[in-house]
């Protein structure tokens, strides 16, 4: 069974803090890394898809950086805003397609 | 819009019943998967099909069974429910390739008692 790590496991943060969180996962057999967002009675949607070491990535506020040589992945929100509360999941997919998901960051952003 | 569609959002079932949980989606999408999701435990893979008719166990398989007939259509089958089984379900499909994302349905959840 592949392990994926998710930290913190939560955080709360006061609007207008800026924040990141961590995903670790195996150096090895790396296919692609997947960032997802998971609001409370919704879908997970993608946030990001990382291929590359050194990719990094933006959307708006929010960024992800990829190491693969060493299994992290770091997501940056800038300015946090309410709105921003949800719980956050990474998916490292390998070259069997396998998609494994980690237990997920909750973060909450206190008005 | 792409869509994936769970049959159910809530579902209760009796202990040793066969359980049905069904997924579409419509974006002709190679890959399906199935996942249970637990407090702390995050999203575990129980099957996963890369095509019709084709499908590899993930993690958790144990007590769980799917069919895939059609390209769109991938169903979990709880062969005779238990209390453990009681859990978020949730289905997912991707273009076949990890480097296309997944799009997910709303969730079942189920109780079993």
């Amino acid at each position: 069974i592949l392990n994926v790590e998710q930290s913190p496991q939560s955080l709360h943060v006061q609007e207008g803090d800026s924040t990141n969180f961590t995903c670790s996962f195996p150096s090895s057999n790396f296919y692609a890394l997947h960032w997802y967002r998971w609001e409370t009675a919704k879908s997970p949607e993608a946030l990001f898809v990382m291929t590359l070491n050194g990719d990094e990535k933006k959307k708006g506020r929010i960024s992800a950086t990829l190491n693969t040589k060493e299994g992290y992945s770091y997501l940056y929100i800038k300015g946090s805003q309410p709105e921003d509360s949800a719980t956050y999941l990474c998916a490292f997919i390998d070259y069997g397609q396998n998609f494994v998901f980690g237990p997920g960051t909750r973060l909450s952003v206190l008005p | 819009d792409v869509k994936v569609t769970q049959s159910s959002r809530y579902l209760v079932k009796r202990t040793g019943e066969k359980v049905f949980l069904e997924c579409v989606q419509d974006m002709d999408h190679e890959n399906m998967f199935w996942y249970r999701q637990d407090p702390g435990l995050g999203l575990r893979l129980i099957y996963f099909s890369y095509d019709v008719k084709m499908k590899e166990k993930g993690d958790i398989p144990e007590g769980y069974s799917v069919s895939r007939e059609k390209k769109e259509r991938f169903s979990l089958i709880l062969e005779s429910a238990s209390t453990n089984q009681t859990s978020m379900y949730l289905c997912a499909s991707n273009l076949g390739q990890g480097t296309t994302e997944a799009f997910f349905g709303q969730g079942t959840r189920l109780t079993v008692v």
